[in-house]
């Protein structure tokens, strides 16, 4: 059972396009993080948000904690090829120790 | 400000043999993890360290596997009697604990481990 399920596991779109990825999860976290991943490399962290409802900006990135802190959302606007790369969402679930449970990650290409 | 370092970035062994990596995580965190990551999916924890304490451990974790963090700075993750399964990618993370809400991993480059 995935415990964290993001969707879609794959986005291909022209440049300029915008896109939202989701992360969602029946358990609740004490925060979540985004990272972006590129072939054969570790994930490099873009955002960490903790607070029910929390929305953090990073440039064209926007980042949503649910309400419930059970899910959370990334919107790319006017995607550029230099954003392509697997995005992958981690949450420290509460009451699991300090380990992430991560999805399975989003790939995206963005074609010029 | 130097990130998470490890080593080797890339090795390949022959089925049976043992492999150490090493990671060096960013001088002032205290809490250390290692996860796995296998083509496709996202990283699966194994077992974290704070300070030299290993205070959790995955059930992904065999027998096979070993990790330590001497002194509370670098750490070695040993897997003995190498099997094609182990073929993956190795992250090592590192955090600071602020505070029980916020405790961002940072990720090191990963060592990529070929089992032939």
């Amino acid at each position: 059972t995935q415990l964290l399920e993001q969707s879609p596991q794959f986005l291909s779109i022209q440049e300029g396009e915008n896109l939202t990825v989701y992360c969602n999860s029946s358990s609740v976290f004490s925060s979540l993080q985004w990272y972006r991943q590129e072939p054969g490399e570790g994930p490099v962290l873009l955002v960490t948000v903790v607070t029910g409802g929390e929305v953090k900006k990073l440039k064209r990135l926007t980042f949503q904690f649910g309400d419930a802190r059970k899910d959370s959302s990334l919107h790319i606007t006017a995607a550029q090829p230099g954003d392509t790369g697997l995005y992958l969402c981690a949450g420290a679930i509460i009451g699991s120790a300090r380990q992430l449970t991560f999805g399975s990650g989003t790939q995206l290409t963005v074609l010029p | 400000d130097t990130g998470v370092s490890q080593d080797p970035r890339h090795k390949i062994t022959k089925r049976g043999q043992n492999v150490t990596f090493r990671c060096d995580p960013i001088s002032e965190h205290n809490r250390l993890y290692w996860y796995r990551q296998t083509l496709g999916q996202g990283p699966e924890f194994l077992t974290y360290f704070q300070n030299e304490a290993q205070l959790e451990k995955s059930r992904l974790l065999s027998d096979r596997f070993s990790a330590e963090r001497p002194k509370g700075s670098f750490s070695t993750l040993e897997i003995q009697r190498t099997e094609q399964g182990d073929s993956a990618m190795y992250l090592c993370a590192s955090s600071w604990k602020r505070d029980r809400r916020t405790d961002t991993q940072y990720f090191g480059p990963g060592t990529r481990l070929t089992v032939l």
